[in-house]
């Protein structure tokens, strides 16, 4: 089953309204958590990383203000696109490493967001 | 800094052939990852492999086999008697392996494999 689940998967907003993506993780503690945006046919672009109980570290480029995201516990992200618009229109992607031991990870993804902004 | 490079944007091939699809990689790290994920028309990502940077063996699983040369900063993906279902984009992505639980995860920009029946 799913180990990071990300919710909802799709969605359709108003142009100038904000919409919020939650990632969980679901049986492992995440201190940090990643988030990349995928337009049609492109790569993954990490646009920045989630740290619980800190601010998060945003990639050259990106607008903080625009995509806010909030670390508020151990297992939730959430990235928020305020005021979209159309240009916002992507598929964004969250991810979390589990610890395996030692300096060993697994990297999960969740499912993906399909933000359409009309 | 960090960058991956898959030079083949789309690749198109018969059904049962044999596919390789070429991933270059540029770290200043001595210690790192390499994966490599499939994304199907659904858009989830599927997890291939993962090889750390001190294991340079080949690895074959199925009809799946990977060559890692560190030589050549290469870490190639060929797909042997390929079927329809191969169909997807790979990506080829990278981390370093210090602080694993906070390395980001590069990726390359993917090639867009069409396997034809």
């Amino acid at each position: 089953g799913a180990v990071v689940s990300q919710h909802p998967s799709w969605v359709i907003c108003k142009s100038g309204t904000s919409v919020k993506i939650e990632c969980r993780s679901l049986d492992f503690q995440a201190t940090t958590m990643f988030w990349y945006r995928q337009f049609p046919k492109q790569s993954l672009m990490l646009m920045a990383t989630s740290n619980e109980g800190s601010k998060a570290t945003y990639e050259q480029g990106v607008e903080k203000d625009k995509f806010l995201i909030n670390h508020a516990s151990l297992t939730l992200s959430t990235l928020t696109v305020t005021s979209a618009h159309p240009e916002d229109s992507s598929f964004y992607i969250c991810s979390a490493r589990r610890p395996l031991g030692g300096a060993n990870t697994e990297a999960f993804f969740g499912q993906g967001t399909r933000l359409t902004v009309v | 800094a960090q960058k991956v490079t898959q030079a083949q944007t789309e690749i198109s091939v018969v059904e049962k052939e044999d596919v390789t699809l070429d991933c270059v990689y540029e770290t200043r790290d001595t210690t790192y990852y390499l994966f490599w994920y499939k994304q199907p028309p659904s858009g989830e990502l599927v997890f291939l492999i993962r090889r750390n940077s001190f294991d340079e063996q080949n690895e074959i699983s199925g009809r799946y086999s990977w060559n890692f040369q560190k030589s050549t900063s290469s870490f190639n993906f060929t797909i042997t008697a390929s079927q329809v279902v191969d169909s997807a984009v790979y990506f080829c992505a990278l981390s370093e392996a210090r602080s694993s639980s906070a390395s980001k995860i590069i990726f390359g920009s993917g090639t867009r494999l069409s396997i034809r029946p």
